[in-house]
């Protein structure tokens, strides 16, 4: 059965570095793209960008290139999504999703992980 | 901005058929994914290129696309359907990241 499962909800303080993670099982980590979701609170979906653990690969979408650091370690089937210096704005819900090819949708999901940012 | 718009809100009477649309440039060129979100869950693909459905999806969810315009169609809508829809297509400039589409709020009465 192929899942993600993504790390536990933070509370973080504005300024303060993050980094999330989402581990993927049943199925080949190297040969599929892991995605990054955005949700602020109320709002609608939006890709922030792709990383193919099999070579690192990475694009980023260009509304978050150089705000967020996408990263993957296959030794333990783990792509990561961080952040060096945290802004209210980061709050949202995070997701990641697997993709077949950098051109596929999302086929599968992770339960999610919400960021507070919050002084 | 989203290049991709959607209808906010539809509602439909449990059992019938309720279509969703979706528009933008890019679908003139590129066939648009479909995803199901429900209060407090993670985004479901329930439809995507020219016809493809994933597993476990009911066969009452078909997609279709004319010029600039992807739609997906519930066809005998059930309780269980009431939930945001998002499309997702790749933008003008065929970014592969794509962008999702503004969502549309299905209510089944």
């Amino acid at each position: 059965e192929v899942q993600l499962v993504q790390s536990g909800a933070e509370v973080k303080k504005p300024g303060e570095s993050l980094k999330i993670s989402c581990k993927g099982s049943g199925y080949s980590f190297t040969s599929y793209w892991i995605g990054w979701v955005r949700q602020m609170p109320g709002k609608g979906l939006e890709w922030m960008g792709i990383i193919y653990p099999g070579d690192s690969d990475t694009r980023y979408s260009p509304s978050f290139q150089g705000h967020v650091t996408i990263s993957a370690d296959k030794s333990i089937s783990t792509a990561y999504l961080q952040w060096s210096s945290l802004k209210a704005s980061d709050t949202a819900m995070y997701y990641c999703a697997r993709r077949e090819s950098k051109w596929s949708p999302g086929d599968y999901w992770g339960q999610g992980t919400l960021v507070t940012v919050s002084s | 901005s989203s290049e991709l718009t959607q209808d906010p809100a539809v509602s439909v009477a449990l059992g019938q058929t309720v279509r969703i649309t979706c528009q933008g440039d890019s679908l003139r060129s590129y066939y648009a994914s479909w995803y199901q979100q429900k209060p407090g869950q993670a985004p479901v693909l329930v439809f995507y290129g020219k016809n493809n459905r994933p597993s476990g999806i009911p066969d009452r969810f078909s997609g279709s696309s004319s010029g600039n315009t992807a739609s997906l169609t519930i066809t005998g809508a059930q309780a269980e359907d009431e939930a945001d829809y998002y499309c997702n297509s790749r933008d003008t400039s065929g970014n592969h990241l794509g962008v999702f589409g503004t969502g549309t709020t299905v209510t089944v009465l």
